[in-house]
Formats: structure tokens, C-alpha cells, sequence
């Protein structure tokens, strides 16, 4: 059973590209959330996705989009990169949207670096 | 706006020795709280999660403790190994869509 996957494992770009970054949810589930986690800080939401559309969203502005397709699998889109948006980049996936009574952990993947020269 | 604080940043010990991560939040209203393995470089490892109903939670070497009413939660980690060096991250859950807010880790190193 493949857990979560990501790709790609290493990106470099310079400063006014943009970058689109995908993920695979563990098989079964069907949400999926993004995090950013700047070098040696903890991650921070992003975004998550539920029956292909943006449910709840972090403290990041519009430059960051992301989709959902059909077969729960993900894109994170970055637009104008920064020299700051520079970082690991993780995605989460679960089954369901987390209710009060939730017990169902997240499954993380193992990450993009993204480099910003 | 919840802020989740953990202590200490970096922590050092010798092979054997049981030790003790803390994790302190500021808005008690959670609904969970989890605690992450990170391997430098790479993505986290749930180890345990404790519903805001519980008071802990125990896998193996590992003992997670909670106390909701004074936001704090500890990590136990008993007869440390070398294999255990890595950052911990707690993180709690405090609305639906299941939204994570992470402390900042703390950097263990176990040493022989």
C-alpha cells in the first residue's frame, strides 16, 4: 500500500517563475492539505482540498492555488516566486474531512525542496 | 490565534537515558494533539495522537501525555537510542478540516 507520494523530491527556480508542485494521497483517502516548512520551523497550512475544492485555507496570499482532481491527487501552484517561498513543501492526506470526534491521524508524504534562487 | 511552543529547541543525551519533550498551546479549545517525527530532510512520522478527551496515549518507548485545562502536553521517551535522534513536532488540531498549527520541534540527539 503506497503511502502519500510527491513530486518532484528537488525543484530550483529563480525569483518571477512559477512552480507546480503534485501529490498522491494514500490509497483510500480523499483530502489532502498542503504545508510549508521553512527551514527549522514547524509547517504551516497552506491550504486543504475535499471533493475537488478548497475548504479552508491559511494565512498565504493568492499567489498560492492548488487543484484537486477527480482521482484525489493534488497540484500546488506557486506564482512570482520569492526568495522566500523557498522550502519543504508537504502534503497531508486523510479520509474525510475531520470532525470533532476524529480520530484518523494525517498521513504526510515525504516533501518537495523547493530552492528560489 | 493558537500558538503552539515547544521546549527545549536542541536537547542532547546519552544512549539509555529517559527524557521528556514539552509542548505548550494557548487556545485550550482542541479537538487532538499529535506528536511528529521528522528526519532531517524529510516528512513526518505520526507517532501518536491523543484526543482531547484522553489524558494519554502509549506506543512502545513512547508515552504522550495531555492536559488540555493548563495547554500542555508532554512527550516520554524511555531508554533512548541512538535511532531516536531527529526533531519532534507537536501539533494540535483546533477546527474542523482538520488544520494542524505545528510548533517549532524539538532537535533531539541520542548519543552512544
Amino acid at each position: 500500500d503506497a503511502g502519500v507520494t510527491q513530486s518532484p523530491t528537488h525543484l530550483i527556480k529563480t525569483r518571477g517563475q512559477q512552480v507546480t508542485l503534485r501529490c498522491s494521497p494514500k490509497s483510500g483517502h480523499d483530502t489532502v492539505s498542503w504545508y510549508q516548512q521553512a527551514l527549522g520551523q514547524g509547517p504551516q497550512f497552506i491550504f486543504q482540498y475535499y471533493e475537488e475544492e478548497e475548504r479552508q485555507r491559511g494565512n498565504f496570499p493568492d499567489r498560492f492555488s492548488g487543484h484537486q482532481f477527480p482521482n484525489y491527487s493534488s497540484e500546488l501552484n506557486v506564482n512570482a516566486l520569492l526568495l522566500g517561498d523557498s522550502a519543504l513543501y508537504l502534503c497531508a492526506s486523510r479520509f474525510g474531512l475531520a470532525g470533532v470526534l476524529s480520530t484518523d491521524t494525517q498521513y504526510f508524504g515525504p516533501g518537495t525542496r523547493l530552492t528560489v534562487l | 490565534k493558537q500558538e503552539v511552543t515547544q521546549i527545549p529547541a536542541a536537547l542532547s543525551v546519552p544512549e539509555g537515558e529517559n527524557l521528556v519533550l514539552n509542548c505548550s498551546f494557548t487556545d485550550s479549545a482542541i479537538y487532538n494533539l499529535q506528536w511528529f517525527r521528522q528526519d532531517p530532510g524529510k516528512g513526518l512520522t505520526s507517532l501518536l495522537l491523543i484526543q482531547s478527551s484522553q489524558r494519554e496515549q502509549t506506543s512502545g518507548r513512547l508515552n504522550a501525555s495531555l492536559d488540555k485545562s493548563s495547554g500542555r502536553s508532554t512527550l516520554y521517551i524511555a531508554a533512548s537510542q541512538p535511532g531516536d535522534s531527529a526533531t519532534y513536532l507537536c501539533a494540535v488540531n483546533t477546527g474542523t478540516a482538520s488544520k494542524l498549527t505545528f510548533g517549532t520541534g524539538t532537535r533531539l540527539q541520542v548519543t552512544l
